[in-house]
């Protein structure tokens, strides 16, 4: 089975500032995908970028961006110029490419960031 | 617009006393699941449903039932609800299974069983 790990809790930046939340997951296949979802205090679940394993390119949304390192199974989501707006929980999440029970999303803990103004 | 909606949005009830949380999607999607948050735990998948009447349980589902009659609904049923269900459940569905197709979540429902 699929694990994905969130190790930091709770993370804090300065209005303006670059961050970046960690995500390390385990899996034994080859081919699969990786999302980061945001979920401000509204408690709605918003797809912030997503990553397909087979792509080398890093996934970049405007000021979000991911640094997808498969060997070492980490996909860490970096925030640029950070705003008010962006605080949230965060949470990373893994997705199979196999239909069933597999087709489910696999989430990590989360992560609560704050910005400071 | 392309929505999942759930009603209620909040519930606070009773051990013991039956309730239905309605899930419904206007996108036409094959795929629909719950999941359940909890402080700590991320959030976790309790039941899928990958077309209408093909149901199946995902990693949480002892206390809970799901029913797929249609394509666009898809409810959890608590028959016997217990303090330990108390949670944020969130309903998602998706166009297919298997693929990267984005999992669109409803806005979620805060149950409280006391």
């Amino acid at each position: 089975a699929q694990t994905v790990t969130q190790s930091q809790p709770e993370m804090s930046v300065q209005e303006a500032e670059t961050v970046t939340l960690s995500c390390t997951y385990d899996t034994s296949e080859s081919d699969y995908y990786l999302f980061w979802y945001k979920q401000p205090p509204s408690r709605q679940m918003i797809l912030v970028i997503r990553q397909e394993a087979y792509k080398q390119q890093n996934a970049t949304e405007n000021r979000f961006s991911v640094n997808f390192q498969k060997a070492a199974k980490s996909f860490s989501l970096k925030i640029s110029d950070s705003q008010l707006g962006d605080a949230a929980m965060y949470f990373c999440a893994y997705r199979s490419p196999y239909t069933g029970a597999n087709s489910k999303l696999t989430f990590g803990k989360g992560i609560t960031l704050s910005v400071r103004p | 617009e392309a929505q999942v909606t759930q009603n209620p949005r909040y519930l606070i009830t009773v051990t013991g006393k039956k309730l239905t949380v309605t899930c419904s999607q206007n996108m036409n999607h094959e795929y629909m699941s719950w999941y359940r948050q909890d402080p700590g735990l991320g959030l976790r998948q309790i039941y899928y449903s990958m077309n209408v009447e093909v149901t199946d349980k995902g990693d949480v589902p002892e206390g809970y039932k799901v029913s797929r009659k249609e394509k666009r609904n898809f409810p959890l049923i608590l028959e016997s609800p217990s303090p330990n269900q108390t949670s944020l459940y969130f309903c998602a569905s998706s166009e297919r299974t298997g693929v990267s197709y984005e999992q669109y979540f409803g806005p979620g429902t805060r149950l409280t069983v006391t």
